[in-house]
C-alpha cells in the first residue's frame, strides 16, 4: 500500500516569500499530481508529473523517482495562492487509484 | 467545454436512508472516479470507471457503489446511511484512465444525522 507524507502541514507566508511543500511516497509510481484546494472545496489540478519538473507561471513542481519525493514551489507567493495544496500518488492503473497525501494548509499574509 | 458537474450540491439524509449522486464528465472524457473527503480522512479513492466499467475500487464497504452509463455519466450509491459518511463526495473526469489529469467536479457535500 502506497503512504504519502507531505509537509509542512500548515505553512503561514508573508507576500512574495519563496515556498516549497514537500511530498514523500513509499511505493513506485506512474505519476504525481499536485491539487490546490480552495475554501468551499473546488479542487484544480496543478500539475501531474512522472519525471523531472514542470513550470506554470509561478508555480514549479518537479519530482525525484529514485528518492520518492516531489516538491511544490510557488515564487513571489501572493495572497490569491492561500489554499490546501494536496499531492496525491497514481500507481498506474492499480486497484488503490490515487493516493492522497493530508495537504499543506498555505496562508499567504499581505 | 463545460466542466464536471455534480448533482446535487448539497444533501441532507437521515441514518439508515440511501442517496444517490451524480457525476457528468467533461464531454469526451471516458474515465470518471469518485473520491470521498472528510477532515478525519482526507481524500480517499472510492472507485474509477472506464467505458461503464468498473475499474478500480478503493477500501469502502459495500454499500458505496457505482455505475457509469453509455454516455460516460456515473453515479454512485450509498446505501444504510451511517453518521461517519457525512463527506463532501467528489467525482473527477479524465481523458484516459490512470494517471491522466484529473478534472474535478464542484462536490456533492451529504450531511447524514
Amino acid at each position: 500500500k502506497n503512504e504519502v507524507e507531505q509537509s509542512p502541514q500548515n505553512l503561514t507566508a508573508q507576500e512574495g516569500e519563496f515556498i516549497t511543500i514537500n511530498c514523500s511516497y513509499s511505493v513506485g509510481i506512474s505519476a504525481l499530481h499536485w491539487l490546490q484546494q480552495h475554501p468551499g472545496g473546488g479542487i484544480v489540478s496543478l500539475f501531474m508529473l512522472s519525471s523531472g519538473k514542470k513550470k506554470h507561471g509561478r508555480l514549479i513542481a518537479t519530482i525525484n523517482i529514485q528518492e520518492k519525493h516531489s516538491s511544490l514551489h510557488i515564487t513571489a507567493s501572493h495572497p490569491r495562492d492561500s489554499a490546501v495544496y494536496i499531492c496525491a500518488a497514481a500507481t498506474g492503473g492499480g486497484a488503490d487509484g490515487l493516493t492522497f497525501g493530508k495537504g499543506t494548509h498555505l496562508i499567504i499574509q499581505p | 467545454k463545460a466542466g464536471v458537474t455534480q448533482t446535487p450540491r448539497y444533501l441532507i439524509k437521515t441514518r439508515g436512508q440511501q442517496v444517490t449522486l451524480s457525476c457528468s464528465p467533461i464531454s469526451g472524457h471516458r474515465s470518471v472516479s469518485w473520491y470521498q473527503q472528510t477532515p478525519g480522512q482526507g481524500l480517499q479513492f472510492l472507485f474509477e470507471y472506464f467505458s461503464e466499467t468498473q475499474r478500480n475500487k478503493g477500501n469502502f464497504p459495500g454499500r458505496f457503489s457505482g455505475r457509469q452509463f453509455s454516455n460516460s455519466r456515473s453515479e454512485m450509491n450509498v446505501s444504510t446511511l451511517e453518521l461517519g459518511d457525512s463527506a463532501l463526495y467528489l467525482c473527477a473526469s479524465s481523458l484516459v484512465r490512470g494517471g491522466d489529469t484529473q478534472y474535478f467536479g464542484p462536490g456533492t457535500r451529504l450531511t447524514v444525522l
